[in-house]
């Protein structure tokens, strides 16, 4: 079982229309979570970075994250064209054993239809 | 503000042979790690640097080793290339004064892609 999971999609949605994207994962050390965006052949884009419980928001994104039920979100509004990419989820825990390295969700394929 | 770089864009390499990989981290930033990203996955850690030293190592071979130089910057060198080692290279880089505050965010490179034949 991978520790963060992850539905590939793809995930097609028209323009305007909310998204949702989704992580679970299965180790509770895990206190820093991230969501990336990334275009194809290029570098991960960070967008959101939270800690522990609660939500984030920022422009048309708000970052969910739910530890009890080891699992978070990324709700994208009025969702764009140019939104169309490979969102990638990540979570780090600052313990010894992890140091602050990145653990990946494969990433979720979106595609806003104009 | 510079952001994080590297070279080469694209390599091309036969198996068998050995390739080095170059990162130079975000303006202030003093701690590197490196990700592989095959197509399709999401990026797998490799290792991190601090301080010129390997701090932290991923599920990956000796084959993989990196250094890191006195301005942060680093490499990534890879030995006895396989098929499978084929993908997208990925570095990011971070504050470390800010780890244990949590403010610590890895920001990307836009990668090098390595294809093996």
């Amino acid at each position: 079982q991978k520790e963060v999971e992850q539905d590939p999609g793809p995930l097609s949605v028209p323009e305007g229309a909310i998204v949702s994207l989704n992580c679970t994962y299965s180790n509770s050390a895990f206190q820093y979570f991230m969501w990336y965006r990334q275009y194809s052949r290029k570098g991960p884009e960070l967008l959101m970075y939270t800690y522990s419980s609660g939500n984030k928001e920022d422009g048309r994104f708000t970052a969910q994250v739910d530890k009890s039920s080891k699992y978070i979100s990324l709700f994208i509004r009025d969702s764009q064209p140019s939104d169309s990419a490979t969102y990638l989820c990540a979570m780090s825990a600052q313990v010894l054993e992890y140091g602050n390295k990145l653990v990946f969700g494969a990433g979720t394929i979106l595609r806003v239809k104009s | 503000d510079a952001g994080v770089t590297q070279s080469p864009t694209h390599l091309i390499k036969t198996r068998g042979q050995q390739v080095t990989l170059r990162c130079s981290p975000k303006s202030g930033h003093d701690t590197v790690s490196w990700y592989q990203q095959a197509l399709g996955q999401g990026p797998q850690f490799i290792f991190q640097y601090y301080e010129e030293e390997e701090r932290q190592r991923g599920n990956f071979p000796d084959r993989f080793s990196g250094h890191q130089f006195p301005n942060y910057s680093s490499e990534l060198n890879v030995n006895a290339l396989l098929l499978g080692d084929s993908a997208l290279y990925l570095c990011a880089s971070s504050l470390d004064g800010l780890r244990l505050a949590g403010g610590d965010e890895q920001y990307f490179g836009p990668g090098t892609r390595l294809t093996v034949t």
